[in-house]
């Protein structure tokens, strides 16, 4: 069966700190990788998707980026972290043809201080 | 106006209440239609897809009105368990890829 793994848990950083996120997918192979994040009491916001290594979407743009290494790995990084970059981050991983469901990570519960 | 709407709530109901609740989508081309569970400060979970033709997954009904763009959820016997945010999701074709757009969900709240 196929397993998401998302670290760490939570993280507290001060503004203006580097962030580093990973996500890694097992049990499958090629899978479409996502993050989200969710502000608090808010919906989803897809941030970055990926169809494949290398391969990076960006939907909204800010001081964020993606990478995507290896094929079952997702980092989602910031230079200099921003107090509006606080939220709960999400991984989440998907088969690569058709209109498909996501499954997605535990989350890292983010607060920028 | 939003492409996939959700009556926040909270909606507050008695345990072994029925409740339902309705998600509309303004994209008439949405392929595919879900519903998740979101427990607090968790991850969503997929709860079950929505066919065309409608589907029951013990006290869970998930219908799709294509006509009318919406889709409802039906849950029977409600339990203090089902407490929770709904999210619903529909997907489309953009951009050489199905995306997945979220509902901002529904909170309900079983009470004993």
């Amino acid at each position: 069966s196929q397993t998401i793994h998302q670290w760490p848990a939570t993280l507290v950083q001060p503004v203006g700190s580097p962030l580093s996120l990973e996500c890694t997918v097992e049990g499958t192979s090629n899978p479409n990788l996502y993050w989200y994040r969710q502000a608090a009491g808010r919906g989803l916001q897809l941030l970055f998707y990926s169809v494949g290594i290398g391969q990076i979407s960006s939907e909204v743009p800010q001081n964020l980026s993606a990478s995507r290494p290896q094929d079952r790995q997702f980092i989602l990084s910031s230079k200099k972290l921003l107090l509006s970059d606080s939220g709960f981050y999400l991984c989440a991983w998907s088969v690569q043809s058709g209109a498909h469901e996501q499954y997605f990570g535990p989350g890292t519960r983010l607060t920028v201080t | 106006r939003k492409e996939v709407e959700q009556d926040p709530g909270p909606f507050n109901v008695p345990e072994g209440a029925t409740v339902a609740f309705n998600c509309t989508y303004s994209n008439s081309a949405s392929q595919s239609f879900f519903w998740y569970r979101q427990d607090c400060r968790k991850e969503p979970k997929l709860l079950m897809s929505v066919y065309s033709s409608g589907n029951e997954d013990g006290r869970f009904t998930a219908q799709l009105n294509r006509a009318s763009q919406y889709i409802s959820l039906l849950i029977r016997d409600s339990k203090l368990s089902d407490s929770a945010t709904y999210l619903c999701v529909v997907t489309l074709f953009m951009d050489s890829n199905y995306q997945l757009i979220w509902g901002a969900g529904t909170k309900l709240i079983i009470k004993p």
